[in-house]
């Protein structure tokens, strides 16, 4: 299982970020997919999680109505659209597995986080 | 939103048996969901060491172990290793603790 994530970098307050994931060695359209956030030398806090079938969605309090996610299951990519940005957004953002293809919430495999900083 | 809360920092010296706490509610834990566990080694991205109470994935050592009671888990880690060094978290339906700093003495 591989996971990279990109998209990631420096951006105002107010402002919009594109976060990527790209899968590989694992069936991608078999399991449920997550963001999972960490501010530096914090502790973890889910973010955002889509079914395999993008039936599914679910956002912590924190960033409903401010983020997106989403998949193209042909691209074997995971998406997160984070709009209306604020400072305490800034973090190590994870692409991270479900075990499962839904509804159970076991982070199995976890990209390497991608560094996003909301700054004026 | 539930919160699990754990001990912020735990020591153990080599070959020794630690145990870290994870107390949740009766709306997360005490509900029944299950309990798993990640280590967060220095740098590098958590791992998932235990899974549904007390299960360990491909590759993790048995030193590793875990249990559930009520409102509350523990991940008791036997044998401690300088290699065990790291942060160590506690999630149950999509929350996770705070985590607890493993230091290795």
């Amino acid at each position: 299982v591989h996971l990279v994530e990109s998209g990631g970098g420096l951006v105002q307050p107010g402002g919009s970020l594109r976060l990527s994931c790209a899968a590989s060695g694992f069936i991608f359209d078999d399991y449920a997919m997550h963001w999972v956030r960490q501010v530096a030398g914090k502790g973890l806090e889910w973010v955002s999680g889509i079914s395999w079938n993008n039936e599914n969605i679910a956002y912590a309090d924190s960033v409903k109505g401010r983020f997106t996610i989403s998949r193209d299951n042909a691209k074997n990519s995971l998406y997160l659209q984070m709009d209306s940005l604020r400072p305490e957004d800034t973090a190590f953002y994870y692409c991270v597995k479900d075990a499962y293809g839904s509804g159970v919430e076991i982070f199995d495999n976890w990209g390497q986080g991608i560094l996003v900083t909301v700054a004026s | 939103q539930s919160v699990l809360m754990q001990p912020p920092s735990v020591s153990g010296a080599p070959g020794q048996r630690v145990t870290i706490s994870c107390t949740g509610s009766n709306s997360d834990i005490g509900a029944g969901y299950a309990v798993h566990w990640y280590q967060q080694l220095a740098g590098t991205a958590p791992k998932l060491l235990i899974y549904i109470n007390n299960n360990r994935p491909s590759g993790v050592p048995d030193r590793f172990s875990a249990s559930k009671s009520g409102t509350s888990a523990n991940l008791v880690i036997s044998g401690l290793q300088a290699e065990d060094e790291a942060d160590y978290y506690c999630q149950s339906i999509g929350v996770f603790g705070g985590g607890t700093k493993l230091t290795v003495l």
